[in-house]
């Protein structure tokens, strides 16, 4: 069965702190993707990457950064957490192709 | 710029009625299109999808969506809803133009006992 895993399910940070969130698949897929998700704006694309440490911004990158040292694992840091930054975030990997994403369960981090 | 539009971002049925959520996207051009479905406070699960071949697509519980090049639409449809239905919707697509997936912002299906 295939997965896309990803470190917390939530998380509680204090504004300023700096967050990571990990993800890992085991499909060795090339591509890997960072999503934020609030209630009626959809998924927002923050940072993708088609190869180890290649990285490409999204739509809303700002106030992130990413790290793909390995081909299964893509990691998101907020380098100073702020309150709006509080949302839901949801890891995805896909081939080269992109003929599917898979999700991991998602990252509720709440910035306090 | 690319672009997905779900017109709908409620959509209230009662159980056993018929239901479509429309989907359009910006460019019919070298197309891979999905719906996926997300419950609450999990990751998107894909319903279905198409990458070539047939118009008609049939995927998981029930669900179908068609292909109109068109139109460039892909509306998901069941015939007969089940409570269970209750979900967010998300319709995607990817061009082979670029790398990444677009999404619409979803549609909220409540299935009414």
């Amino acid at each position: 069965d295939v997965k896309v895993t990803q470190s917390s399910r939530y998380l509680v940070k204090r504004t300023g702190e700096k967050v990571f969130l990990e993800c890992v698949q085991d499909m060795d897929h090339e591509n890997m993707f960072w999503y934020r998700q609030d209630p009626g704006l959809g998924l927002r694309l923050i940072y993708f990457s088609y190869d180890v440490k290649m990285k490409e911004k999204g739509d809303i990158p700002e106030g992130y950064s990413v790290s793909r040292e390995k081909k299964e694992r893509f990691s998101l840091i907020l380098e100073s957490a702020s309150t709006n930054q509080t949302s839901m975030y949801l890891c995805a990997s896909s081939d080269l192709l992109n003929t599917e994403a898979f999700f991991g369960q998602g990252t509720r981090l709440t910035v306090v | 710029a690319q672009s997905v539009t779900q017109l709908d971002s409620q959509v209230p049925v009662f159980e056993e009625a018929p239901v479509e959520l429309r989907c359009n996207y910006s460019s019919s051009v070298s197309v891979y299109l999905f719906w996926y479905v997300q419950y609450p406070n999990q990751g998107l699960q894909l319903l279905l999808k198409y990458l070539s071949g047939s118009t008609l697509v049939k995927g998981i519980n029930g669900f179908e969506a068609e292909f109109n090049k068109s139109q460039t639409s892909f509306h998901l449809r069941k015939p007969s809803v089940h409570i269970s239905d209750t979900a967010e919707y998300f319709c995607a697509v990817s061009w082979n133009t670029g790398n990444q997936f677009y999404f619409g912002t979803g549609t909220s299906l409540t299935v009414i006992p």
